[in-house]
């Protein structure tokens, strides 16, 4: 069964970088045919995706974040992480990670990590 | 960019049925969509993959009480014979050239 597991400080003070870590189990990141993204969700409101890498390595990212975005991986730890610059309280949020389809044109979401609450707070 | 539209909230009562609406922009009617669940305090769960032919595809685990079916622009979630349990937040998600998007989501409350 694939698990994925969010890692990384649940407070960042503003201006600084935001640093998270996906451990992926059950599953290898460098397989086919998969991406693996990062989602998150303000508290009270909706899901926002932020960015995401393919597993040959190359990456994308959502055009309202892109300047401040930069997504990675690990193969040897089979992990992959997302870091986001200067950040502001609106970027407290809970961060996801998830595993997204890549197959004739399918690209959902089918497996979810348990997501990690971080506060933007000096 | 696809826009994913949802009603904010819908109601029914323990052990009736439900339909929640996912609708897609104009120019992206033809896209497929997921649906997933959010329970109160855990994190999402995938249920299907839709296609506009109505064709579904639930995932591991998920009630033979969910069911997708499509119309035009228009994507449902049908859940039968609602539980309590089924009291959650339903996003629908699809994506364009390598960028996804969400519906703002839909509050189901089971009366």
């Amino acid at each position: 069964q694939l698990q994925l597991q969010e890692s990384g400080p649940g407070l960042v003070k503003p201006s600084e970088t935001l640093s998270l870590t996906c451990t992926v189990s059950g599953g290898s990141i460098s397989s086919s045919p998969y991406y693996w993204g990062w989602i998150r969700q303000p508290p009270g409101k909706g899901l926002e995706w932020i960015a995401s890498i393919y597993y040959s390595g190359s990456t994308y990212y959502n055009p309202s974040l892109k300047s401040r975005v930069t997504v990675s991986a690990d193969t040897s730890k089979n992990q992959f992480s997302l870091k986001l610059s200067s950040v502001t309280a609106a970027d407290a949020a809970v961060y996801y990670c998830a595993r997204q389809i890549a197959v004739s044109g399918i690209r959902n979401i089918d497996y979810w990590g348990q997501g990690t609450l971080v506060t933007v707070s000096s | 960019q696809p826009v994913l539209t949802q009603s904010s909230s819908a109601s029914a009562s323990l052990g009736s049925s439900v339909k929640l609406t996912c609708t897609l922009s104009s120019g992206h009617r033809t896209y497929i969509i997921a649906w997933h669940q959010q329970q109160p305090g855990k994190a999402p769960r995938y249920l299907m993959k839709l296609e506009g032919s109505g064709s579904h595809n639930k995932g591991s685990g998920v009630p033979d009480r969910f069911s997708g079916s499509s119309s035009g622009a228009d994507r449902y979630l049908t859940i039968s014979n609602l539980q309590s349990e089924d009291e959650a937040d339903y996003y629908c998600e699809t994506w364009d050239s390598n960028t996804w998007v969400f519906g703002g989501g839909t509050k189901l409350t089971v009366l």
